[in-house]
């Protein structure tokens, strides 16, 4: 059964305190590995796609890496505006349908 | 840019009422989904449309029927609320890539349902 499991549940950290989140999955057949960010009451907004274990992208101080049992979310130097809840989502397996499994998030808060 | 925009924001039902979710996207995108979002369960796959005339079941379809009316609407139906679709219910849209769904959702801001 594909499944997404996200670590730690909740992060709390100071301004300027790097950290990583950890994204695990299992799928037969990894097409896609999507991280979102989601702040409270608003929807989830894309942030990164990564298609093959090996595969680094960026922006701004969010650098997200995959291998082939898991992803990671690298946050540097973070600010308070970064605190939001980071949702990881993969799409795969031998069906050629629309569904991506979510993990359940990780709440980052970054106190100033 | 509007991206996806959701209607109603807010809504209380009682138990047996019907009603309908909007959507609506702006970014040309074929494929269309509508999920909820519960604590502790994570956003699970309601239904979703492919393309303009075509929709499929995802996870937990049971108690909603979907209508895709054109390339930009796709609206969710509760026919008979129960307390149990209470719920926090997200609209998305994406380009269809050549493997399917691996394209990145673009999701609306969300319908909070609750259901008396």
């Amino acid at each position: 059964e594909d499944q997404v499991t996200q670590s730690p549940e909740a992060l709390r950290l100071q301004e300027g305190e790097s950290s990583s989140l950890n994204c695990s999955y299992t799928v037969s057949g990894l097409r896609g590995l999507f991280w979102y960010r989601q702040d409270p009451g608003k929807g989830p907004e894309f942030l990164f796609t990564l298609y093959s274990a090996g595969e680094e992208k960026e922006k701004e101080r969010l650098k997200a890496t995959l291998t082939k049992k898991e992803s990671f979310l690298h946050i540097t130097a973070p600010k308070p505006e970064d605190s939001a809840t980071y949702l990881c989502a993969v799409f795969g397996g031998s069906s050629n349908t629309g569904k991506l499994i979510f993990g359940q998030g990780t709440t980052l808060q970054v106190k100033p | 840019n509007a991206g996806v925009t959701q209607t109603p924001k807010f809504q209380v039902l009682k138990t047996g009422q019907s009603m309908t979710l909007q959507c609506a996207q702006d970014m040309n995108h074929n494929s269309m989904y509508w999920y909820r979002q519960d604590p502790g369960m994570g956003l699970r796959l309601i239904y979703y449309s492919a393309s303009e005339g075509t929709t499929d079941k995802g996870e937990v379809p049971n108690g909603y029927n979907v209508s895709r009316l054109n390339k930009r609407e796709f609206s969710l139906r509760l026919e008979s609320a129960a307390p149990s679709q209470t719920s926090v219910y997200f609209c998305a849209s994406s380009e269809w890539g050549t493997l399917g769904g691996n394209q990145p959702q673009h999701f609306g801001d969300g319908t909070r349902l609750s259901i008396l």
